[in-house]
């Protein structure tokens, strides 16, 4: 089946760096990716849409200047994290979408981000 | 603005035992609705899905109920096993729209 590879899995950096998370899709082709955080005992919140050679669509209360989100390839986008602070700490999971339609969404294993 | 609703936090089910876990949304334009499994410091992994159209859909021990006038939907897992124990959410999507709006996620435990 389709796989979606995510790294790093945990990160933990100094307050005012900048981390990036990566997302492949591993055997195939993802026309949309899909970023979300989630909070501890909280729902998944989508962050922001990006689509392969176009900027990332982004969800309403996102900075879109903190949260950099690069889709350089069919199969490859990135979550920048810049001038990261202690209340971006979450965990951040991406998910590309094979295809049109509901059946192709397949989530990474997330990315544990600490903020010190 | 919580469109999708889980509003057990948490379920303990005896092993063999039928786990039910509900799901609520307020939103009449979800015409798609998915249930997803997610362990600890992992993604989500797709379970089962149910198209508005639906009021049931069955996958093995898996089984979606759908009630349209209630705007309520409920996951069935027969017979619970051990390793059925994982946060589940419901999630649902309307047509035109590709993006999931997730619930808040039940934490189902097993007892051996």
């Amino acid at each position: 089946g389709a796989v979606v590879s995510q790294h790093p899995s945990w990160v933990i950096c100094k307050s005012g760096t900048s981390v990036k998370i990566e997302c492949r899709s591993l055997d195939f082709q993802a026309t949309t990716m899909f970023w979300y955080r989630q909070f501890p005992k909280q729902s998944l919140m989508l962050m922001a849409t990006s689509n392969e050679g176009s900027k990332a669509t982004y969800e309403q209360g996102v900075e879109k200047d903190k949260f950099l989100i690069n889709h350089a390839s069919l199969t490859l986008s990135t979550l920048t994290v810049t001038s990261a602070h202690p209340e971006d700490s979450s965990f951040y999971i991406c998910s590309a979408q094979e295809g049109q339609g509901y059946y192709g969404y397949t989530f990474g294993s997330g990315t544990r981000l600490t903020v010190v | 603005d919580q469109q999708v609703k889980q509003n057990s936090p948490s379920l303990s089910v005896q092993e063999g035992r039928i786990s039910i876990l509900n799901c609520d949304y307020t939103n009449s334009m979800f015409d798609y609705f998915l249930w997803y499994k997610k362990y600890p410091a992992e993604g989500p992994t797709f379970l089962i899905s149910i198209s508005s159209i639906k009021d049931k859909n069955e996958d093995g021990r898996f089984t979606v109920f759908l009630n349209k006038s209630a705007k309520h939907l409920s996951l069935h897992i027969v017979p619970s096993q051990p390793g059925d124990s994982a946060v589940y959410f419901c999630a649902a999507s309307y047509f035109g729209n590709e993006k999931l709006t997730f619930g808040t996620g039940t934490r189902l435990t097993i007892i051996p």
